[in-house]
């Protein structure tokens, strides 16, 4: 099956700093989606980005699908930054989303 | 906002008894999932609904595991004999893709973590 890896696995910034997350996958997809799960647990939808540029404040993400990866950059990082951001994945003719691992951020005062 | 609800948030239960977890999708959404997360790994596919019937769902969804939408606002997961392995968070999702397979974006809800003893 399809193989989702995400890099780096943790990640430790300090408040204000900027970071890139990397996703690459193994396969073509259709969607592909980025999650952030919050210390509660919460697993908050950030983009859906099969392919290009997306921007949301200090949050953009980008899609290079014929090259199977996906980036999201964080810019001026803060405390509320900090949990397990997610990449997943869908193929052509299936429902399921295929998670990564994920980056465990946290960002220090 | 429109968002999903699960309840209960937590649901602790005996090995062998039987669970039922709830979710109301979000009003206008037309496909259904559940998902699960054992402590510290990833989110895994469970099940997905469409049109009052499962459309697709992995080898963990086995014959342990059923799903229902009962009427035209709640969907459910039972799990009928509990195993210890299945304590994990239960997520429930929802979306309203345009085209017949996609997720499109995916909305979750809050999840409902069961602790099985």
């Amino acid at each position: 099956g399809i193989q989702v890896e995400q890099s780096p696995p943790d990640l430790i910034l300090q408040e204000g700093a900027n970071s890139t997350l990397r996703c690459n996958f193994s396969d073509s997809v259709n969607n592909l989606q980025w999650f952030h799960q919050n210390p509660w647990g919460q697993l908050i939808n950030l983009f859906y980005i099969p392919s290009g540029t997306k921007q949301n404040g200090r949050l953009s993400a980008t899609t290079v699908a014929t090259e199977r990866y996906s980036l999201l950059y964080i810019s001026s990082s803060q405390t509320t930054d900090s949990g397990v951001y997610f990449c997943a994945v869908q193929m052509d003719s299936s429902y399921k989303l295929i998670f990564g691992s994920g980056t465990r951020l946290l960002v220090r005062p | 906002e429109p968002e999903v609800t699960q309840t209960p948030s937590h649901q602790v239960t005996q090995m062998g008894q039987e669970v039922i977890l709830r979710c109301v999708p979000i009003s206008n959404h037309l496909y259904f999932y559940w998902y699960r997360q054992i402590l510290g790994q990833k989110v895994e596919f469970l099940v997905s609904f469409y049109n009052n019937e499962i459309s697709e769902k992995s080898e963990i969804f086995d014959d342990q595991f059923s799903v229902e939408r009962p009427d035209g606002s709640n969907f459910t997961l039972k799990i009928r004999s509990t195993k210890l392995e299945d304590s994990a968070m239960y997520f429930c999702a929802s979306s309203n893709p345009l085209r017949q397979v996609s997720n499109e974006k995916l909305f979750f809800g809050s999840g409902t973590q069961l602790s099985v003893l």
